[in-house]
């Protein structure tokens, strides 16, 4: 079975600019949630999609958003790009989104802003 | 709010045991243990859930006091394996995949 995938793996982008990262879940997982890494802040939830329905969001501004396509892909884009918005960003997927099973982690999209 | 998790690293030898804590400050659901390794994606241990179990995989284990809100991940007899980034990810909304995470305790096994 695959893991999860996420595109592209680095990506370099300058301030102002937008960026949209992508990520397939495990075949027959239905929760895909994203979490933003930086060395200082650790691991920040963003948001969690359930059949194409954000379900939770984190405290992050309206400049970062996301979606979930039928096939349980999911995108987040985010906007108006800042110097502090480089970060790993992860997203993970699991079978039924209870909040009491495992996550499946894919390796990250490393987004550096200049 | 984030848990908090202790110690922030810890060195040891291997063979030697470990204990890694996380505490939160709310009413917790469940307690998610992930180790991430350099330029790798987390990696799932074990989840503790309402009930105060332990649980045990190997040589490590884990246990959850719902009463003060707090877990232990026990690593025994470490292993150069064990190296990484260990990370508590807690559920406190009863709705659906939210975790917070604890800003977690490196942890380096030296031969």
């Amino acid at each position: 079975k695959a893991g999860v995938t996420q595109t592209p793996r680095y990506l370099i982008k300058t301030r102002g600019q937008q960026v949209t990262l992508s990520c397939s879940p495990i075949s027959g997982h239905r929760s895909v949630s994203w979490y933003q890494q930086t060395p200082g802040q650790g691991l920040q939830f963003l948001f969690e999609y359930f059949s194409e329905t954000q379900r939770n969001k984190g405290n992050f501004p309206g400049r970062f958003s996301g979606r979930q396509f039928s096939n349980s892909r999911s995108e987040m884009n985010v906007s108006t790009l800042e110097l502090g918005d480089s970060a790993l960003y992860l997203c993970a997927s699991s079978l039924a989104g209870t909040g009491r099973e495992k996550l499946f982690f894919g390796s990250g999209t490393q987004l550096s802003v200049l | 709010q984030q848990p908090v998790q202790s110690p922030q690293a810890v060195i040891l030898r291997e063979g030697e045991d470990a204990v890694i804590n996380c505490s939160s400050s709310k009413a917790l659901y469940s307690v998610h243990w992930y180790r991430q390794k350099h330029g790798e994606a987390p990696v799932f241990l074990m989840i503790l859930l309402k009930g105060g179990e332990q649980k045990g995989h190997d040589k490590i284990s884990a246990s959850f006091n719902e009463k003060k809100q707090q877990s232990s991940l026990y690593l025994t007899a470490s292993q150069l394996s064990y190296s990484g980034t260990y990370f508590c990810g807690t559920e406190s909304n009863n709705a659906g995949n939210m975790l917070t995470f604890g800003g977690g305790t490196r942890l380096m096994v030296k031969p």
